[in-house]
């Protein structure tokens, strides 16, 4: 299984700021074929479901703010966001998808 | 808009069985897999099984194999997770979730959860 870890596992950044979240995969999750990187962002706020944020490693779901941005390459993923609001206080998830069973980062919690 | 309405959990004892559902609207389960995903108490995301669109190919993860069955209804556009003989470890909200992007995707759409309690 590819195991993935998130660092930290919590963060406090002030409103304005950015706030930068790191995903390290056990191994590469770059399909070579396709040029694509088999990672994901989710959010998840307290109470209720996660919500996809990124997607292929930084392409922004429909809906997501651009304040919110995914990067990196096969085994090192960064999620950014760049000034941080009020509602961004949540616990964000990386999840790997290249292989199964597909796994999720333990999570990092982001607060104020 | 995508929405999954989920029923069908609860409390019950070590060894017994539950079976939750997820009925979505406003897409086919036919065109994209679908997965469950659960959520221990205070714990991350785990992935719990997966069936392929056309329903011909199903995934578990190695802690419900055997135990645990993903099926669907075309007809009644629902997803099903069948939990036997289930473990106070299976303690979880359960989410269903659909996956995009390939056979076990990203999940771009989740349902509300449904809470599983396994307790004697």
């Amino acid at each position: 299984d590819i195991v993935m870890t998130q660092s930290p596992d919590s963060l406090s950044v002030s409103l304005g700021e950015r706030a930068t979240v790191s995903c390290k995969s056990s191994q590469s999750v770059l399909f070579t074929s396709n040029n694509k990187n088999y990672l994901a962002w989710y959010q998840q706020k307290s109470g209720q479901p996660p919500k996809l944020l990124i997607y292929w490693a930084s392409t922004r779901e429909s809906g997501v703010p651009d304040r919110f941005s995914g990067s990196g390459s096969e085994t090192d993923f960064t999620l950014t966001v760049s000034s941080l609001q009020a509602e961004d206080v949540a616990t964000y998830y990386c999840h790997q998808y290249y292989s199964s069973p597909p796994t999720f980062g333990q999570g990092t919690r982001l607060e104020i | 808009q995508v929405h999954m309405m989920q029923s069908g959990g609860g409390v019950v004892q070590p060894g017994r069985s539950l079976r939750l559902s997820c009925t979505a609207s406003d897409f086919s389960l036919g065109v994209k897999s679908m997965e469950w995903v659960r959520q221990a108490p205070g714990k991350g995301l785990q992935w719990v099984a997966t069936i392929s669109s056309d329903g011909s190919r199903d995934y578990y993860a190695d802690s419900v194999k055997g135990r645990f069955t993903i099926s669907r209804d075309s007809s009644k556009n629902t997803l099903y997770l069948q939990m036997n003989n289930l473990r106070v470890e299976d303690t979880a909200v359960y989410y269903c979730a659909r996956s995009d992007g390939g056979g076990q995707g990203y999940n771009d759409y989740w349902g509300q959860g449904t809470r599983v309690t396994v307790s004697s």
